[in-house]
């Protein structure tokens, strides 16, 4: 099983370029998230779906958006990077709101 | 405002004895907690995740979890040097969305061999 599958694993950007950070999982699960994970720090949610068609905003949206087109994918767009984007990004999946997340194995991107 | 708290650490305790790694949360609400370990440059992995107050022990973990005084913890008993990693603890929120999980930003745990 591949689980959530993140592309790529690594990417450096300059300021100003955008980008797609891509995930997928095969486990049919409705509910998808993007976090980013900051050095010492926890992981903050950037945006959710729970299902095809519905995204909403989690804690720290500013700069980004997303698509959720269908069950198995979900990217991230990066619109105009900044050197404040520099951080580990996950993408995860759930079966329900309170089951627990399964990991993508990140995505480290630098802007510089 | 929804707050998970960890201490950061470093913990440090030698192989062999049972690390004790804490969690409070804000929120009175909240129904199912998680424990994840991060190896450095790596994705989080599931540890344990708890519903119900009292204690639930799967192998050398046990969580335990107490909502009236809004704690949950995570025991590790002969401990081991694979046992170093950063803990997370994670809360789900209660409410209409899904929201995600509420990470804290974890603890950094040390087994000395």
């Amino acid at each position: 099983n591949a689980g959530v599958t993140q592309t790529p694993k690594f990417r450096i950007l300059k300021i100003g370029q955008s980008m797609t950070l891509q995930c997928t999982q095969d486990m049919n699960h409705n509910y998808m998230y993007w976090y980013r994970q900051d050095p010492g720090m926890g992981l903050k949610l950037i945006y959710y779906s729970v299902g095809a068609g519905i995204t909403d905003k989690g804690e720290v949206p500013n700069g980004y958006n997303v698509s959720r087109s269908t069950t198995e994918d979900f990217p991230l767009r990066l619109e105009l990077a900044a050197p404040s984007q520099t951080s580990v990004y996950f993408c995860a999946s759930s079966y329900g709101k309170e089951s627990e997340a399964f990991f993508g194995q990140g995505t480290r991107l630098t802007v510089v | 405002q929804k707050e998970v708290e960890q201490n950061s650490g470093p913990l440090s305790v030698p192989e062999g004895a049972i690390a004790s790694l804490n969690c409070t949360y804000s929120d009175r609400g909240s129904q199912s907690f998680f424990w994840y370990r991060q190896y450095s440059g790596k994705s989080p992995e599931l540890i344990m995740f708890i519903y119900s107050n009292g204690d639930k022990e799967d192998g050398r973990f046990t969580a335990q979890l107490n909502k009236a005084s809004q704690y949950v913890s995570l025991l590790i008993r002969d401990s081991q040097p694979s046992d170093s990693a950063t803990y997370l603890c994670a809360v789900n929120w209660p409410g209409g969305g899904a929201d995600g999980l509420t990470f804290g930003k974890g603890t950094h745990l040390i087994i000395q061999p």
